[in-house]
């Protein structure tokens, strides 16, 4: 199975700030890697995928880069509604993997 | 455009079987997509349980393979979740999603709560 780890595990920011997730896959996954961002008591929103394509819908700020084993998440200018919980997901091989969060909270 | 909706009971016994149906609506599960069912346990990550095809192809989490079973009804536009003999650790939000373009979770369901507890 595919492990997928994801740092920070946590992250305080401000308002404007740009920030840098990141996700590391246990073995090459290509581009098979999806980011979703998840606020409190709903349910995951997609962001990306195929490592670095928009997802129709989000906002330009959010972009993804990476393929192989390293991938990111950047944000490149907060703003209040970003503030959530974020994941990575490997989609290469069964059984899918996500990696076990990163909440970004208001420094 | 496509919306999913869970449904099924909130609560169930220890030893029993967990049932969830995710209800597909302006589109059809007969489409080339899979569809797939993740769990969320209260506090905890994201947890990939399985997914089905229209064509009746299953693939699921090694994790819970001897417990789980997914179906498809083409004719009621819906795919379903068993989950045998439950424990309070499959305590979870279980979420329905379909499948999209590499295999990432285009839509998901609002997800529904389901406790396990005598």
């Amino acid at each position: 199975d595919i492990q997928m780890t994801q740092s920070p595990s946590s992250l305080s920011a401000s308002v404007g700030n740009r920030v840098t997730i990141t996700c590391r896959a246990s073995q090459s996954i290509s581009t098979y890697l999806s980011w979703y961002q998840q606020r409190p008591g709903k349910a995951p929103n997609l962001l990306i995928y195929a490592a670095s394509s928009l997802q129709s819908g989000v906002p330009s700020r959010f972009s993804g880069s990476g393929s192989g084993t390293d991938f990111t998440l950047t944000i490149s200018s907060l703003q209040p509604e970003d503030f959530a919980t974020y994941y990575c997901q490997q989609s290469y091989s069964t059984p899918y993997s996500f990696g076990q969060g990163t909440m970004l909270e208001i420094k | 455009q496509v919306q999913l909706q869970e449904s099924g009971p909130g609560l169930v016994k220890p030893s029993g079987t967990l049932s969830l149906t995710c209800a597909v609506s302006g589109g059809s599960i007969s489409s080339s997509n899979w569809w797939t069912w993740v769990r969320q346990p209260p506090g905890k990550g994201l947890e990939w349980i399985g997914e089905i095809h229209y064509s009746g192809s299953t693939n699921y989490n090694p994790s819970l393979k001897s417990r789980v079973t997914i179906s498809g009804d083409k004719a009621k536009n819906q795919f379903s979740l068993k989950l045998n003999s439950v424990t309070a650790a499959d305590t979870a939000v279980y979420y329905c999603a379909r499948v999209g373009g590499y295999r990432s979770f285009d839509i998901w369901g609002q997800g529904t709560m389901v406790t396990v507890s005598s």
